[in-house]
């Protein structure tokens, strides 16, 4: 089983400030999903990255994925209200995909 | 939108009921996933139909069974569940298996009594 492992769980943070979730694994995967899930809903894909090193930028969400394609970080700057919501990272192979264990984010007004 | 419809999005059952749960994908993909997500856990594939035909079946108990009778819709037959069984059960869709992006459900969120 390849395991991703998220930190931190759970985030709470105020409204304008910035931070970085973690996705952490020891298998190299040959691409790499953030998804963010709203409470009722499903997840939703945000960025995919597939190079080692790459950096994508969302508006005020910056994706990194490990030079060794094991990692990845997300960073938020500036976190709104409506950035609230459980954050998954996905690995996948060549014939498997595997979720991490979520961050849970909470910015308060 | 992400074009994934799942029927009912809440469901309470006794341990003897049966029941099933629907999805449907309006986006022409040929793959299609039930995922299970229970608190503190990370999300849990289940099952994998790729062009109509099961490509994965991770250790799933028997009282799961899923259907997939076109490319765009995709059942999970439920029978004789246990308290533990209670999650969110999401469906997903995408053009190609793994490598492509998923598309997921609103999920049905399930009580087992």
């Amino acid at each position: 089983t390849q395991l991703l492992e998220q930190s931190p769980q759970f985030l709470s943070i105020q409204e304008g400030e910035n931070l970085t979730v973690y996705c952490n694994s020891s298998s190299v995967f040959s691409s790499l999903q953030w998804y963010r899930q709203e409470p009722g809903e499903g997840p939703v894909l945000l960025v995919t990255v597939v190079t080692g090193g790459e950096v994508k930028k969302l508006k005020r969400l910056t994706f990194q994925f490990g030079d060794a394609r094991k990692d990845s970080s997300l960073h938020i700057t500036a976190a709104q209200t409506g950035d609230t919501g459980l954050y998954l990272c996905a690995g996948t192979g060549a014939n498997n995909l595997f979720f991490g264990t979520g961050t849970r984010l909470t910015v308060i007004p | 939108e992400t074009g994934v419809t799942q029927t009912p999005r809440h469901l309470v059952m006794g341990m003897t009921n049966k029941k099933s749960l629907k999805c449907e994908q309006h986006l022409g993909h040929n793959a299609m996933y039930w995922y299970k997500q229970s608190a503190k856990k990370p999300l849990e594939l289940m099952f994998v139909y790729n062009f109509k035909e099961q490509t994965e079946n991770n250790s799933v108990p028997s009282r799961f069974s899923p259907e997939c009778p076109n490319s765009s819709h995709l059942f999970l037959h439920l029978h004789t569940l246990q308290p533990e069984d209670s999650a969110l059960y999401l469906c997903a869709s995408s053009q190609l298996t793994y490598q492509e992006t998923q598309y997921f459900g609103p999920g049905t969120r399930l009580l087992v009594l």
